[in-house]
């Protein structure tokens, strides 16, 4: 199974800040990563795909880069409700995996 | 609009069984191959399986092979999962979750349902 391992576990940030989450998988999945934004007691919401490709409706404030192992997801001008917890998730190979989460707080 | 829905989770104690279901709607859902995906109480995502579109390929979890079986109506677009031989750490709130890519084994999920909590004590 391919591992990814995600950091940091946990940010505090303020509005208007950048910030930067990385995921490193434990193999090359040439950039079949997805990110979802998870908000308490709600289900996740996907808001890039394939590394960098931005899901319809999400704010280009969010970005994503990478290639090989290691990803980035990148929020720049942080907005009140962009805090919540963060995931990552390789779909190169069964069984799916994710990220143990980032939990973005003010 | 695209919809999941799911039901069916409950209180069961250990060794207990359950079958959880997943509405779909608002899309060509034999198309799809679907997945359930739990999160354990303050804990991260774990894939649990999937199903093909038509029903006729399966893949699980190792840590509910054996115990967990999917499937699948594409008559009544709906998804289920039987959970048998129920264990604590089986206690999570389930998801079913789309692939964005119609006959798409692997892909990211766009569509989510809101989940169904399953608890797994005596």
């Amino acid at each position: 199974d391919i591992q990814m391992t995600q950091s940091p576990s946990s940010l505090s940030s303020s509005v208007g800040d950048r910030v930067t989450i990385t995921c490193r998988a434990s193999q090359d999945i040439s950039k079949s990563i997805a990110w979802y934004q998870q908000k308490a007691g709600q289900a996740p919401k996907l808001l890039l795909y394939a590394t960098s490709r931005l899901e319809s409706g999400v704010p280009s404030r969010f970005s994503g880069s990478g290639s090989g192992t290691d990803y980035t997801l990148t929020i720049t001008r942080l907005q009140p409700e962009d805090f919540a917890t963060y995931y990552c998730h390789q779909y190169y190979s069964s069984p799916q995996t994710f990220g143990q989460g980032t939990k973005l707080e003010i | 609009q695209v919809q999941l829905v799911e039901s069916g989770g409950d209180l069961v104690k250990p060794g207990g069984s359950l079958r959880l279901a997943c509405a779909a709607s608002g899309f060509t859902f034999r198309e799809y191959y679907m997945s359930w995906i739990r999160q354990a109480p303050g804990k991260g995502l774990e894939w649990v399986a999937f199903i093909s579109s038509s029903g006729s390929t399966m893949s699980y979890a190792d840590s509910v092979k054996g115990r967990f079986t999917i499937s699948r109506d594409n008559a009544k677009t709906s998804l289920h999962l039987q959970m048998n031989s129920l264990r604590a750490e089986d206690t999570a709130v389930y998801y079913c979750a789309r692939p964005k890519i119609d006959y798409a084994l692997l892909d990211a999920f766009d569509i989510w349902g809101r989940g169904t909590v399953v608890t797994v004590s005596s």
